[in-house]
């Protein structure tokens, strides 16, 4: 069985400052990893994902994330953030061979002048 | 452009009156879901279906139906819609059955049963 547990469900960063997103997964097999963002009356859009391979993951809009088995996380970063990545963000994993699709509970991130 | 449709982005009905929210896919994907997102609690899956003609129980399906008879519709059923199924429903899909290749989602539908 799969879960998905993200840290703070509100974040707040001043403009240019790092942006971290925490997520950690349950996964009784090899995991697959998603980080998706939602922008307000929008759907989700994914952002990056991990399957198999280089453990750090590049996105769009500048995000990447690093999956660590031993530490059972996948955690979201952006160098600088940008008033334009106010949105919330959702962590998922899902498991090879099977069709479960579990979403964290998302993370709503807040972008200061 | 590659997308997912859903219809009516917002809808507001009276509790019992049947719907259907519509669902359609441009990107000849096997695999379609269905999830509601309520404050707090993410998202949840209701249905999900493989491929045409099959299709099976997410974590929370009571109250729904779903039918999947061509690829690219999986319309959203709601035979006596009540007060607590009033959220946000997101129709999404994907090129693989085993979902690694993550989603595309429509852009929703808000719902309110009174």
């Amino acid at each position: 069985a799969q879960s998905v547990t993200q840290l703070g469900s509100h974040v707040s960063v001043s403009e240019g400052a790092l942006v971290l997103l925490r997520c950690n997964y349950s996964s009784s097999v090899p995991p697959y990893l998603f980080w998706y963002v939602q922008y307000p009356n929008q759907g989700l859009q994914l952002l990056l994902k991990y399957t198999t391979g280089a453990t750090l993951v590049k996105g769009i809009n500048g995000f990447e994330a690093e999956f660590k088995k031993s530490e059972t996380s996948f955690h979201l970063t952006k160098p600088s953030a940008h008033m334009s990545d106010a949105a919330e963000y959702f962590c998922a994993v899902s498991a090879s061979g099977t069709y479960k699709y579990i979403f964290g509970t998302g993370t709503r991130l807040k972008v200061l002048a | 452009e590659a997308q997912v449709t859903q219809n009516p982005r917002y809808l507001i009905t009276v509790t019992g009156k049947k719907l259907t929210v519509t669902c359609s896919q441009n990107m000849n994907h096997e695999y379609m879901s269905w999830y509601r997102q309520d404050p707090g609690l993410g998202l949840r899956q209701i249905y999900y279906s493989m491929n045409v003609e099959v299709t099976d129980k997410g974590d929370v399906p009571e109250g729904y139906k779903v039918s999947r008879k061509e690829k690219r519709n999986f319309p959203l059923i709601l035979e006596s819609p009540s007060p607590n199924q009033t959220s946000l429903y997101f129709c999404a899909s994907s090129q693989s059955s085993g979902v690694n290749y993550g989603y595309t989602f429509g852009s929703g539908t808000r719902l309110t049963v009174v």
